[in-house]
């Protein structure tokens, strides 16, 4: 088991140009979430997935924000049009139904010039 | 909303030093509190609670509950370098995505 893994792990991008990002979670965790973290914050939900299907978006995911987990598998996080405001840790993390706590991953930091 | 509040937010001890960190909460349909400790990278697992009054011990690192003042305390005894870190404090409700709504983190720096 190689835990939560996430790729890139550093993204800088020019604003107006679209990123994505992905998340590999720990095989057979059903469970995906997508976080958001600026300096000095705690991580802020945005999204969460059970098997393929995204059941919760939080407010913070404008509709420039899209996430996808086409086989219940990994995900992709694109952000469209970016603007200096995205930049941040976006970090993913994964739980089995029956675990008590959500694994992180490494986080991909980006940065938006 | 729910809302976590930790304190104090950063915190400078010397080696050796005890150091107590505090998380208090508001969270509908409680269901568990976190901690986490993160090191310029992913938070990591450190405990999770859900009872009052049991206390959660791992090494020098322990934690306890109290549901019914809303609030958690993180204790680290004798203090190591390594120990330096953000300490974050999230809950979960039940029901829905059982999302961790997080705290700002306290930042605690172990001087030699």
């Amino acid at each position: 088991d190689t835990g939560v893994s996430q790729d890139p792990r550093h993204k800088i991008t020019k604003r107006g140009q679209n990123v994505t990002f992905r998340c590999d979670p720990i095989s057979e965790h059903n469970r995906l979430y997508w976080y958001r973290q600026t300096l000095g914050q705690g991580p802020e939900f945005l999204t969460y997935f059970q098997n393929e299907a995204q059941l919760e978006k939080s407010r913070l995911l404008s509709d420039r924000f899209s996430a996808e987990r086409p086989k219940g598998s990994f995900s992709t996080l694109e952000i469209q049009r970016t603007e200096q405001g995205d930049s941040a840790m976006y970090l993913c993390a994964s739980r089995y139904y029956r675990e008590e706590t959500q694994y992180f991953g490494p986080g991909t930091r980006l940065l938006v010039l | 909303e729910d809302k976590v509040v930790q304190s104090p937010l950063s915190l400078v001890v010397h080696e050796g030093d005890t150091v107590t960190l505090n998380c208090s909460y508001e969270v509908t349909n409680f269901r568990s509190l976190l901690w986490y400790k993160q090191e310029k990278k992913a938070p990591t697992f450190l405990f999770m609670l859900t009872s009052s009054g049991i206390e959660k011990k791992s090494g020098r690192l322990s934690s306890i509950l109290d549901k019914k003042e809303l609030f958690s305390i993180l204790n680290i005894t004798a203090t190591q370098t390594g120990d330096s870190a953000i300490y974050l404090c999230a809950v979960e409700s039940q029901g829905g995505s059982e999302k961790l709504v997080f705290g700002k983190g306290t930042k605690l720096t172990v001087n030699p």
